[in-house]
């Protein structure tokens, strides 16, 4: 069965470094998102991708965050200068909304540590 | 007031019960809603998608969405063991948009 791929699954990183996570969505799939779940918390909208383009974001992605298809399989979130507060569990998902179905399925996670 | 509301639990139920998970949400502009179950440090897993009103059923799972009271549900009949995970509510006002999340009901089904 199809599914969204994640890598890596832990990240450590220092505060102020880049740090770019990577996904593959479904491959039949046209729309990708991006959500993260700081611990205890709720799961939380970032960013969503559609044609090459970003068509909505939250409050959260600020000038910091960037995300990208460089090539038609891979799709990236890109945090320019990490803080401790981005310490999460990130999701990519993805959904193809064939006859009005926009089921979105979700990748298995990077947990990002920013010490 | 929270845009979807959703008992964080814990519940604990013995092998075999039926369960019944419940979402409140705000907004009546919401019109897809979905059921995730996650397992510890793992992604969300889709269960039920339903659009608009009315009931689903897939195997032992069912999810009722009730517009007019802006209260969705999923019940899980002959709970096993294998069900014990945190199940998320999650909703979204349509087309390809983004998920709007409950908190998350932890739940362990005893053997």
């Amino acid at each position: 069965e199809p599914e969204v791929t994640q890598t890596p699954s832990h990240q450590v990183t220092q505060m102020g470094q880049e740090v770019i996570l990577r996904c593959v969505p479904i491959s039949n799939h046209l729309y990708f998102y991006w959500y993260r779940q700081i611990l205890g918390q709720k799961v939380e909208f970032l960013v969503s991708f559609y044609n090459n383009e970003i068509s909505e974001k939250s409050e959260i992605f600020d000038d910091q965050f960037s995300v990208e298809r460089p090539d038609g399989s891979n799709f990236t979130l890109k945090i320019r200068s990490t803080k401790l507060e981005d310490s999460a569990m990130y999701f990519c998902a993805s959904s193809e909304p064939l006859a009005g179905s926009y089921e979105q399925y979700f990748g298995p996670g990077t947990r990002l540590t920013v010490t | 007031q929270k845009e979807v509301e959703q008992d964080p639990g814990p519940l604990s139920v013995p092998e075999g019960a039926i369960v019944s998970l419940n979402c409140t949400y705000s907004n009546s502009a919401f019109q897809y809603f979905m059921w995730y179950r996650q397992y510890s440090r793992k992604g969300p897993e889709l269960l039920m998608y339903t659009y608009s009103s009315g009931n689903k059923e897939d195997g032992r799972f069912t999810a009722q969405v009730d517009k007019s009271s802006k209260y969705i549900s999923l019940f899980i009949r002959d709970s096993q063991p294998s069900d014990s995970a945190t199940y998320l509510c999650a909703m979204s006002f349509g087309g390809a948009q983004k998920l709007v999340f409950g908190q998350g009901t932890r739940l362990t089904i005893n053997p």
